[in-house]
């Protein structure tokens, strides 16, 4: 099926520990996004790339670093894993810069300990 | 700083009634305001868009308006099913190509 593919669906890192987060779409999108979702709170946006080749930073970057591979992939990488990075991550994509909506994946649940 | 409030965090409503959801902005200038569907350990699912411009938009149940004075939108849910129960998130976008999502509204219907 088209859409948003995330990995992993769950992972448990130790603190300082890195880990990468994969994303990748079949829609042939030129804007891709990375949200976090912590409880009872809306998605707040992480890093974004409107197209291939540019990356720009969100709301709450601090501590994680992306790379757009291709027009496809896009993945979100944290280098030294904190307790607060504990949430729910989600890749985004969108056909245009604007006035579209979101296809979102399924998402990656990730605590830190 | 930006503020998007949607008017409670919860909503219970009897089912075939109106479900209508609140999303007030303040210091934004939006050029459109999309609607989300999220259901528990799911990622959001895009329901409507619409642009500054427009007043209202409708797809089937669904139908949202859009006031840029009131710095407003309203989402309403027509003949509501216990189906239509979910949380929903309203989220703000510019020109520049980000978009600012609420905390959103868990709705629940009744049978």
């Amino acid at each position: 099926n088209a859409g948003v593919t995330q990995t992993p669906k769950f992972q448990v890192l130790k603190t300082g520990q890195s880990m990468t987060l994969q994303c990748a779409q079949d829609m042939n999108h030129n804007s891709m996004y990375w949200y976090r979702q912590d409880p009872g709170m809306g998605l707040r946006l992480i890093y974004y790339s409107a197209s291939e080749g540019t990356t720009d930073k969100g709301e709450v970057p601090n501590g994680y670093n992306v790379s757009r591979l291709n027009k496809r992939e896009f993945s979100l990488r944290l280098e030294s894993a904190a307790p607060s990075q504990t949430s729910v991550y989600f890749c985004a994509s969108r056909r245009e810069r604007d006035q579209y909506g979101y296809t979102f994946g399924s998402g990656t649940r990730l605590t830190v300990v | 700083s930006q503020k998007i409030e949607q008017n409670s965090e919860a909503l219970n409503i009897q089912e075939g009634k109106t479900a209508t959801l609140t999303c007030n902005y303040t210091n934004y200038s939006p050029a459109y305001l999309q609607w989300y569907r999220q259901d528990p350990g799911r990622g959001p699912v895009f329901l409507l868009l619409i642009r500054e411009n427009e007043k209202e938009k409708r797809k089937e149940r669904l139908k949202v308006t859009f006031d840029t004075t009131l710095k407003q939108s309203l989402f309403h849910i027509t003949a509501s099913q216990p189906a239509d129960s979910a949380t929903y998130l309203c989220a703000l976008g510019t020109n520049a190509g980000k978009s600012t999502f609420g905390d959103g509204t868990t709705l629940t219907v009744k049978p």
